[in-house]
């Protein structure tokens, strides 16, 4: 078993419509949770960052958190085009690095 | 604000040759982080520096890697007789050090050396 797992993809979601990515975790001492978006080519930029159980919200993003069930998703709303590119999610356990996940493919159809 | 800037940004080299990348990291960043990412995969954890202590290293960093910073500002990761498994994407990485959980943990990364070796 994977230390951070997500669907590889790729998620096709129209303009406009929601996408929703998920992750999950097999540390239950994870303790800080990230999302990064990397276009094809390029390095990771921060989305969004998470440590608490429940939603934080940015812009057209929402990340979701529940420690219980070791999981941590992504929803972009209102899906653009400029959206299209790879979702990775990022675990820090108790030590310093980040475990990331396989990351997954959005596509978003004009 | 400058970010973290790594050089070269390509690089191609014959099997058996070894290289060198270099890292400047953000300024103010005390912790300094090296990736390996190939196609398709997230990125690996190689390595990690505080100031120029290097204090965890992965398996994945065998003995033919090598990564130092010698006075606690940019890092150098060399690798010795590359092999063609050795192509991937060289990412650097780094944070602040504050210990307690928040935003101050954000790692962020340069624009990566890619590594063909032929």
């Amino acid at each position: 078993q994977k230390e951070v797992e997500q669907n590889s993809g790729p998620l096709s979601v129209p303009e406009g419509a929601i996408a929703s990515l998920n992750c999950t975790y097999s540390d239950r001492g994870s303790q800080s949770f990230f999302w990064y978006r990397q276009y094809s080519g390029k390095s990771p930029e921060l989305i969004m960052f998470i440590y608490s159980n429940g939603d934080k919200e940015d812009g057209r993003f929402t990340a979701q958190l529940n420690k219980a069930s070791q999981y941590v998703s992504l929803l972009i709303r209102d899906s653009q085009p400029s959206d299209s590119a790879t979702y990775l999610c990022a675990v820090k356990a108790a030590g310093n690095k980040l475990t990331f996940g396989g990351g997954t493919r959005v596509l978003v159809k004009p | 604000d400058t970010g973290v800037s790594q050089d070269p940004r390509h690089k191609i080299t014959k099997r058996g040759q070894n290289v060198t990348f270099r890292c400047d990291p953000i300024s103010e960043h005390n912790r300094l982080y090296w990736y390996r990412q190939t196609l398709g995969q997230g990125p690996e954890f190689l390595t990690y520096f505080q100031n120029e202590a290097q204090l965890e290293k992965s398996r994945l960093l065998s003995d033919r890697f090598s990564a130092e910073r010698p006075k606690g500002s940019f890092s150098t990761l060399e690798i010795q007789r590359t092999e063609q498994g050795d192509s991937a994407m060289y990412l650097c990485a780094s944070r602040r050090g504050d210990r307690v959980a928040g935003p101050q943990e954000t790692q962020y990364f340069g624009p990566g050396t890619r590594l063909l070796v032929l």
